[in-house]
């Protein structure tokens, strides 16, 4: 257990819905961030947060947005699904930023499935 | 683009030691070598990560060669539980001042019982 929850574990929903995956980091944990893998793109880095704040973005489409709160979970938010994006969505948690080494924690993560 | 090279896949038998190479010719000096691995049906976890010297843990070793363009993650002795996609990787880092994990494609090892 690496102390990285998310929820769902699976959700299945409709071309054009929009759905909510939720995250909450390891106790302590400032930074998170969100991966998607795919059978055809393997894991892909989508966008990290640090103390609430956007920090760096990756490979992450417009009709995806996520947000970190004060109590430092975060959600990531997907609309107007398609279904290329039937994937397993990973949250990653660590300490700090970008200092010297931080080894990132891994959620069981969300499977989503757009029918 | 990921900056590592890994065989896709490899086999081993059960108690037998495992040698997982990776190729990165394009690291700079101040790049950390990663190994994170994925069981079957789960999240990434963290297995060793080391800069210049060979380093140990209580899940493997990583030797890293004199130019650091590659290095080999060793399982000492494969058990069934060891089967996972290993990755080796190196942070990409951003204009922000974080950085980014670019994961490849990873080598599938299978443990042989």
């Amino acid at each position: 257990d690496s102390g990285v929850t998310q929820t769902p574990k699976h959700l299945i929903t409709a071309t054009g819905q929009r759905v909510t995956l939720r995250c909450s980091p390891r106790s302590g944990d400032l930074s998170v961030y969100w991966y998607q893998q795919s059978l055809d793109q393997g894991l892909q880095f989508l966008i990290q947060y640090y103390n609430g704040e956007e920090r760096a973005k990756g490979n992450i489409l417009e009709r995806f947005s996520a947000q970190q709160f004060p109590d430092l979970h975060s959600e990531l938010n997907l609309s107007s699904l398609e279904l290329g994006d039937s994937a397993l969505y990973f949250c990653a948690s660590s300490v700090g930023l970008a200092a010297s080494y931080n080894e990132q924690f891994f959620g069981p993560g969300t499977r989503l499935t757009v029918l | 683009d990921a900056k590592t090279t890994q065989p896709n896949s490899m086999e081993s038998n059960e108690e037998e030691p495992v040698h997982l190479p990776c190729n990165h010719s394009t690291i700079s000096g101040t790049d950390y070598i990663h190994w994170y691995r994925q069981l079957p049906s789960q999240g990434p976890e963290y297995v060793i990560h080391g800069l210049t010297s060979n380093v140990n843990n209580r899940m493997a070793s990583l030797a890293i060669a004199e130019d650091r363009k590659s290095s080999t993650l060793i399982l000492h002795r494969a058990t069934l539980r060891d089967a996972a996609v290993y990755y080796c990787i190196l942070r990409d880092f951003t204009t922000s001042g974080t950085y980014k994990y670019i994961f490849g494609t990873g080598t599938r090892l299978k443990v042989l019982a």
